[in-house]
């Protein structure tokens, strides 16, 4: 079955430290994969996605994923966080379900940044 | 580019009543429409998916005659909670599919946040 796991459910990071997120997948074909942030009581705003190609992929906010096949992972990452990266951040795969395409979700991991 | 707009962005009600939230793709036609629901802390439940022009397909759970989904146009989708009761008090998302995407990227509304007294 198709599912995406962020073991991490709280990560807590001073300001100007590197960060990483840790996002694991299950799912049987070349994975469509997504890291979406969510401020507080906002929607969801696309920091990057996966679909091919390089394996490393540049998002906005300075943000950077790697696709490793071997590890079903897709780690999200950042050289040296800001106190307004505080957010809920959501791993996603993309899958078929049917006649149709949805998004599966991590359960998201809470990034909390220090002075 | 690849805006949603998502009206009212905050709702009171009454229970027994009914409320409609609209979801807009601003600059991209939309042939794919999601609707979330999210409670406080947690992740994404999708409830729905809407194509345009065709009866939503609901997912597992998901009453579909309370929550009455209609994609009329390549931009519009509207989610009507008929007969809402407190615990249907939710955030609820909706986000976009554009009808040129073949990689599921999804864009989203900034929400609506329901509460029913």
């Amino acid at each position: 079955a198709q599912s995406v796991t962020q073991p991490d459910i709280h990560i807590t990071v001073s300001e100007g430290a590197s960060l990483e997120l840790r996002c694991n997948y299950s799912y049987g074909a070349t994975p469509y994969l997504f890291w979406y942030v969510q401020s507080p009581g906002q929607g969801l705003q696309l920091l990057l996605k996966y679909f091919s190609g390089d394996t490393l992929v540049q998002g906005i906010k300075g943000f950077e994923a790697e696709f490793k096949r071997s590890q079903s992972s897709f780690n999200l990452r950042k050289p040296s966080v800001h106190w307004s990266d505080a957010a809920e951040y959501f791993c996603a795969v993309g899958a078929r379900a049917g006649n149709n395409r949805k998004l599966i979700w991590g359960l998201g991991t809470s990034l909390a940044v220090n002075p | 580019g690849a805006v949603v707009s998502q009206h009212p962005s905050r709702v009171i009600c009454k229970s027994g009543t009914s409320v409609k939230i609209e979801c807009r793709s601003l600059d991209f036609q939309a042939t794919t429409m999601f609707w979330y629901r999210q409670f406080p802390k947690q992740s994404l439940m999708l409830m729905a998916t809407s194509n345009e022009g065709s009866k939503a397909t609901y997912e597992q759970g998901v009453e579909k005659d309370k929550f009455l989904i209609n994609h009329a146009s390549l931009t519009l989708s509207t989610l009507t909670v008929t007969s809402a009761h407190p615990e249907d008090s939710s955030f609820y998302i909706c986000s976009a599919r554009p009808g040129t995407s073949s990689t599921d990227t999804q864009y989203f509304g900034p929400g609506t946040r329901l509460t029913v007294l």
